[in-house]
């Protein structure tokens, strides 16, 4: 299943299907993106970075894709659980404002057993 | 890894009253660290940056008077919502960040969930 980001923040895939969750930034002055798990009631949790001198970074199940052209950042998760069912958000940093992070609109994922 | 300790997780005030959020590294010292706030099913909003033994610097929007901050440690950040009224319940967040300007890592805290009645 493929989320497009702000068009549809709702995402419900089959478990044990790959899932892809889109963002697009706005600012090209970002150099560093992170993606955060955030379940309810939680803080965000760190799942996968990449800077912007980079194109793909891959972690345990996990895959960051970045296209600094069109400005936009996805999330692969291979073979999704259920314990994947979270929202998640991208968070750009700006080269120039210091350590700030600024969050999108964030995708809800639903992972059907 | 590194942690972010927020405290209290949930508070219920009255209308009128001040809270106060506090906000601990763990076993990292935070120069810096930040403040986000979060309304139900929406995306976390930076309310501020907070600054060790400084001013904090406020997003456009947000009143400094408000949402007052103090860093007055490494290791703490507080952040006191003045007079609340219903409409400051909200979830708020904190976090910060550790490392240097080509290898920043940022940790977070639970969250707190403030309700004002």
């Amino acid at each position: 299943g493929e989320s497009v980001g702000l068009h549809l923040p709702t995402l419900s895939v089959q478990e044990g299907d790959n899932s892809i969750i889109n963002c697009a930034y706005s600012n090209s002055a970002s150099d560093y993106f992170i993606w955060y798990k955030q379940e309810s009631g939680k803080g965000p949790q760190f799942i996968i970075d990449i800077r912007s001198n980079m194109d793909k970074r891959q972690g345990q199940r996990v895959t960051v894709l970045l296209n600094k052209t069109v400005k936009h950042l996805s999330l692969q998760i291979a073979a999704t659980q259920p314990g994947d069912s979270a929202v998640y958000f991208c968070a750009e940093k700006l080269s120039y404002t210091g350590n700030q992070f600024y969050f999108g609109t964030g995708t809800s994922l639903t992972v059907i057993p | 890894g590194a942690v972010v300790s927020q405290h209290p997780s949930r508070v219920i005030c009255k209308s009128g009253t001040s809270v106060k959020i506090e906000c601990r590294s763990l076993d990292f010292q935070a120069t810096t660290m930040f403040w986000y706030r979060q309304f139900p099913k929406k995306s976390l909003m930076l309310m501020a940056t907070s600054n060790e033994g400084s001013k904090a610097t406020y997003e456009q929007g947000v009143e400094k008077d408000k949402f007052l901050i103090n860093h007055a440690s490494l290791t703490l950040s507080t952040l006191t919502v003045t007079s609340a009224h219903p409409e400051d319940s909200s979830f708020y967040i904190c976090s910060a960040t550790r490392g240097s300007a080509t290898n920043t890592e940022a940790f977070f805290g639970q969250g707190t969930r403030l309700t004002v009645v």
